[in-house]
């Protein structure tokens, strides 16, 4: 069993919709969740992060963590067609400042017109 | 601020062969973390460098190695390769700060190598 577990999709919405993406994960040792967004053939860019248990809301985004569910959830109001991409979620513990993060597999959006 | 870069942006080898990809952080930026990225299994963590030492590794075999040079940009080796190691490969800067705060990383746009 993986650490974390994201369903890959696909996902297909239409223009204007609300978007959720989660992810679950195993190691109750995880303290820092982030969601990235991958369009194709480029690099993960950074959304959101959120530290330990909450909510955090940017624009359109919202990141919400239950770390007592182990369940992270990133949701996208009004969708558009250029959110279409691949949502990463990734974890990290806070011991030593690591520089490993764990990934989801990515779940794969596509926003109709 | 330019990003991260990362070269070349893509590679065709072949089996047995080795190859050297290199990294470029942000300016400032002292930590760089290598992933693989497959289909099949996503982004995976390969390793971590800060201030010139491996700090981090992930289940990898030993063909994977990489290097950070004082200047804190990053090379990464596959000697000979498989056909399985054929991916993206990412590479991540970050600031690495103290104290408990977050380590934020930005990707690079990846090396993708195919090896037949």
């Amino acid at each position: 069993q993986k650490e974390v577990e994201q369903d890959p999709g696909p996902l297909s919405v239409p223009e204007g919709a609300i978007v959720s993406l989660n992810c679950t994960y195993s190691n109750s040792a995880f303290q820092y969740f982030m969601w990235y967004r991958q369009y194709s053939r480029k690099g993960p860019e950074l959304l959101m992060y959120t530290y330990s248990s909450g909510n955090k809301e940017d624009g359109r985004f919202t990141a919400q963590v239950d770390k007592s569910s182990k369940y992270i959830s990133l949701f996208i109001r009004d969708s558009q067609p250029s959110d279409s991409a691949t949502y990463l979620c990734a974890m990290s513990t806070l011991s030593g400042n690591t520089g490993k993060l764990i990934f989801g597999q990515g779940t794969t959006l596509q926003v109709k017109p | 601020k330019a990003g991260v870069t990362q070269t070349p942006r893509y590679l065709i080898k072949t089996r047995g062969q080795q190859v050297t990809l290199s990294c470029s952080p942000i300016s400032g930026h002292r930590s760089v973390s290598w992933y693989q990225q497959t289909p099949g299994q996503g982004l995976q963590f390969l390793f971590e460098y800060f201030s010139e030492t491996q700090r981090n590794k992930g289940n990898f075999p030993g063909r994977f190695s990489g290097r950070q040079f004082s200047n804190s940009r990053s090379e990464m080796n596959v000697s000979t390769l498989e056909l399985g190691d054929s991916a993206l490969y990412l590479c991540a800067s970050s600031l690495r700060p103290s104290g408990g705060s977050v380590n934020i990383q930005y990707f690079g746009a990846g090396t993708r190598l195919s090896v037949l």
